[in-house]
Parts: C-alpha cells; sequence; structure tokens
C-alpha cells in the first residue's frame, strides 16, 4: 500500500535562517506531488505542484521554492526564513492520471514557527 | 481562477442535531468534488467524493453531499450529529481542465456539544 512520509513534525527557527522539509511517497510511482500550507481561517493553499523529476509548478510568489530530485521525494526549501513563513505546511500525492478522481492523501505535516 | 467559498466558518451544534455545511465553488467546466475532515490532531481524509452519475453522494460516517450544478454547490449534510464529528471539514474541487490540482475552500471548524 501506498504512505507518504513528511519530517519533521515541528520545526522552530529563526528569521534568515534556511529551510528543508521533506517529503517521500511509498508504494506508487511517478505520483504527482504538492506542497500546500494550512493558515488557520484561510484553508490550504497550494504552494507548489509537481508532475515529475525535476518538474515544478509554482503558485504563488513566495518565499520559498520546491524541488524534486527523484521520483518519490519532494523537497519544501527557504534560503532565508521570513516571519511570515510560518505556518502548517502539508504534503500530498496523487495517482500520475487526469483529473483527481480519488483526491489526494496527505502527509501528516511540519508545524513550522519562524522567531 | 477557480475558487472555491465556504460561507460557514464556525458552526455549533449540540448532539443530534442536523448538520448542513455550504460550498460553493466558481468554475463552468467539468468538476471533482471532494470533501476532508480534519479530526483534532489528526490528518486530513477524504469524507466523500464527487466526479460523475448519481449527484447525492454518501461517505464514511454517515455524511452524505449533493451536487447541484445549476447552483455549483457541493453542500455536506448529516441527519443526526455526534460529538465525535467535531473537526474541521474542507471543500475542495478539481477543474478538469486544470488537472492536477485541488482547490481548497477555507474550512469549517464545527463543534459538537454533547
Amino acid at each position: 500500500s501506498q504512505t507518504i512520509h513528511q519530517w519533521p513534525a515541528t520545526l522552530v527557527q529563526p528569521v534568515g535562517s534556511p529551510l528543508s522539509l521533506e517529503c517521500t511517497v511509498e508504494g506508487t510511482s511517478n505520483p504527482n506531488l504538492y506542497w500546500y500550507r494550512q493558515a488557520a481561517g484561510r484553508g490550504l493553499q497550494l504552494l507548489f505542484y509537481s508532475v515529475g523529476i525535476g518538474q515544478i509548478s509554482s503558485e504563488v510568489p513566495q518565499n520559498l521554492s520546491a524541488s524534486r530530485p527523484q521520483d518519490r521525494q519532494f523537497i519544501l526549501s527557504s534560503k532565508k526564513l521570513l516571519l511570515s513563513d510560518s505556518g502548517f505546511y502539508l504534503c500530498a500525492w496523487s495517482p500520475d492520471r487526469a483529473g483527481i478522481v480519488d483526491g489526494y492523501t496527505f502527509g501528516s505535516g511540519t508545524r513550522l514557527t519562524v522567531v | 481562477a477557480q475558487s472555491v467559498s465556504q460561507h460557514n466558518h464556525h458552526v455549533i451544534l449540540s448532539e443530534a442535531a442536523s448538520l448542513e455545511l455550504g460550498c460553493n465553488y466558481s468554475y463552468g467546466g467539468t468538476v471533482n468534488l471532494f470533501w476532508y475532515v480534519q479530526y483534532p490532531g489528526q490528518h486530513l481524509q477524504l469524507l466523500l467524493k464527487y466526479f460523475s452519475g448519481d449527484p447525492l453522494v454518501k461517505g464514511i460516517k454517515g455524511f452524505e453531499a449533493e451536487f447541484i450544478k445549476s447552483k455549483f454547490s457541493f453542500n455536506l449534510r448529516k441527519p443526526s450529529v455526534q460529538w465525535s464529528d467535531t473537526a474541521e471539514y474542507f471543500c475542495a474541487v478539481n477543474a478538469m481542465d486544470s488537472s492536477y490540482k485541488l482547490i481548497f475552500g477555507s474550512g469549517t471548524r464545527l463543534l459538537v456539544r454533547p
């Protein structure tokens, strides 16, 4: 069966420090991968998605970047964190096919606090 | 661009009350529709989905939702809520011409009082 792993679960980082959040999927190949940020009262905002290795689409201008160095690995990064980057970050995957008939499967999330 | 509106941000009900959470989307083409639930301290989980056929779909734990295409709506219902239904509920839309993306609403926090 497919599983998704996301780490770390919580992270406290100072302003200006770098960031690397990792997400990996097991039990499937060529998944579509997504990074979302969840903010209270604002739902889930799609940040990046990837349909293949090295293919990244950015949905919103921001201080963050994403990379997909391997088929089932998706990384969210920043060179210098801002206070506004604090939030709850969720990774998700869906099967590689047109249309999201079955929805996404979400990871457990990372609570990032920038201080 | 597609958008999803959930008009009720906070709902408080007593056990056994009926529930209806509103969801409207803005997109004129073919859509797949979803409701997700996030129980306190847990992952987002798929509650139910619609992609074709009967517009009244049934999900887990007694929830159902009705797709009304003319109203661009996909409201979530449950005839009798339980304390364990306390959670945050998210509506989401996949527009078929943006086939890789789910767009989420802002969520509705439901508190069920015993």
